[in-house]
């Protein structure tokens, strides 16, 4: 099985701030790795796709990047509605998916 | 635009069978080169991928729920169907189903005597 690691667990910052999540999986998956976004009490819904590729409707402030083992995923300006629950998954081994264990971003 | 819904039983007794349907609209199951997926997610903690079934009916299981699991579709009513048997309250989760990049609302089912 395909681990996904992600870092940090959880992360305090201000609504502006410029904030980068980091994925790593246990074994290269090119570039097959999308981020999801949860808010409480709701599906995980879709950013970022193919590594780099933002999801239709997503905001621009939301991007990816990365290949092989790691990945990361950066707010360039936070804004109030973006304090959720990010994970990380790799679709490299579909329809074995694995997800990271998330990031909690919080208001500071 | 594709919709997906679960239902099924909230409560489940201890080694009992968990059963879950996920009804599809705005597309048919049969029709498109898609895996369809379960996943849940215990009360607090990550998500975890389940099993999934291909069109074609190929089904594909986490090999840590392998044993337990088992995944159907019923074309006729554009639904397919999770079953979880021996259920135990680490089971007690929201399960979700899902194709990519679409998924349902989730249904919270608790294993409790």
């Amino acid at each position: 099985d395909i681990q996904m690691t992600q870092s940090p667990s959880s992360l305090s910052a201000s609504v502006g701030d410029r904030v980068t999540i980091t994925c790593r999986a246990s074994q290269s998956i090119s570039s097959y790795l999308n981020w999801y976004q949860q808010k409480p009490g709701k599906a995980p819904k879709l950013l970022i796709y193919a590594a780099s590729s933002l999801q239709s409707g997503v905001p621009s402030r939301f991007s990816g990047s990365g290949s092989g083992t790691d990945f990361t995923l950066t707010i360039s300006s936070l804004q109030p509605e973006d304090f959720a629950t990010y994970y990380c998954q790799q679709s490299y081994s579909t329809p074995s998916i694995t997800f990271g264990q998330g990031t909690r971003l919080e208001i500071k | 635009q594709l919709q997906l819904q679960e239902s099924g039983p909230g409560l489940v007794k201890p080694s009992e069978t968990l059963s879950l349907t996920c009804t599809v609209s705005g597309g048919s199951i049969s029709s498109s080169s898609y895996y369809w997926g379960w996943i849940r997610q215990p009360p607090g903690k990550g998500l975890e991928w389940i099993g999934s079934i291909y069109y074609s009916g190929s089904t594909y299981y986490n090999p840590s729920l392998k044993s337990r699991v088992t995944i159907s579709v019923d074309t006729s009513k554009n639904q397919f169907s999770l079953k979880l048997s021996s259920v135990t309250a680490a089971d007690t989760a929201v399960y979700y189903c899902a194709r990519h990049p679409d998924w349902g609302q989730g249904t919270l089912v608790t294993v409790s005597s």
